[in-house]
């Protein structure tokens, strides 16, 4: 069974910039989650889906922060502009149910 | 939710059991204990979560004291790729996808 994806697995932009990073949940779940571990920082939510439904957006910092689930398969997360304090890891995780949770391996994303 | 206690890290030798405390004493009748681990760059992997019962699946086994205050991780055979993060999390079924990690304990397995 694939796993959760997640492209790019390194992106490097500069402040301004926009980046899209992307989120391939395993086949059949419904539940999609985004969580990232900034500046070092404790792994935090940011959000769930369910199906093309934004369940629990309350953990995206702000509106530079865009996500999408489009058909209910995979889900995109755009940040515009992004900003020094956005670097981290963005983690992606999908679920059949609440309880068990697949991560992806993370996108790393430097802003310079 | 009920807030965790973990050591910060611990040393475990190669081939014994490795067992991780957690202290939950805030714990509500209805919130599960789920154990989580990220190995270096990889993403969280989930283990093994229990309400009040003892748990045991392929990868651990999780004992929950009679007044589920505390809890301890047991894996029973550690090998290198063990070594990780281990967090302790506390939720109830309802918010169970919002984990919150805390600092988690570092286990490092030796040889």
């Amino acid at each position: 069974e694939a796993g959760v994806t997640q492209f790019p697995s390194h992106s490097v932009i500069e402040k301004g910039q926009t980046v899209t990073l992307r989120c391939d949940p395993i086949s059949g779940h419904d539940n999609l989650y985004w969580y990232r571990r900034v500046m070092g920082k404790e792994i935090k939510f940011l959000l769930h889906f369910v199906k093309e439904s934004k369940q629990d957006e309350s953990g995206m910092p702000n509106n530079r922060f865009l996500a999408e689930r489009t058909g209910g398969t995979y889900s995109t997360l755009k940040v515009q502009p992004a900003e020094l304090e956005d670097s981290g890891v963005y983690f992606c995780a999908s679920s059949h149910t609440v309880t068990k949770l697949f991560f992806g391996s993370g996108t790393q994303l430097s802003v310079l | 939710d009920a807030k965790t206690t973990q050591p910060t890290s611990m040393d475990c030798a190669e081939g014994r059991a490795a067992n991780l405390p957690c202290n939950h004493s805030t714990i509500s009748g209805n919130e599960y204990v789920y154990w989580y681990r990220q190995i270096h760059s990889q993403g969280p992997q989930y283990i093994i979560h229990g309400l009040k019962n003892n748990e045991t699946n392929e990868m651990a086994s999780l004992i929950i004291t009679e007044d589920r205050k505390s809890s301890t991780l047991i894996l029973p055979h550690a090998t290198l790729r063990d070594t990780a993060v281990y967090y302790c999390i506390v939720r109830n079924p309802g918010t169970a996808s919002k984990l919150t990690f805390g600092t988690g304990t570092r286990l490092q397995v030796t040889l």
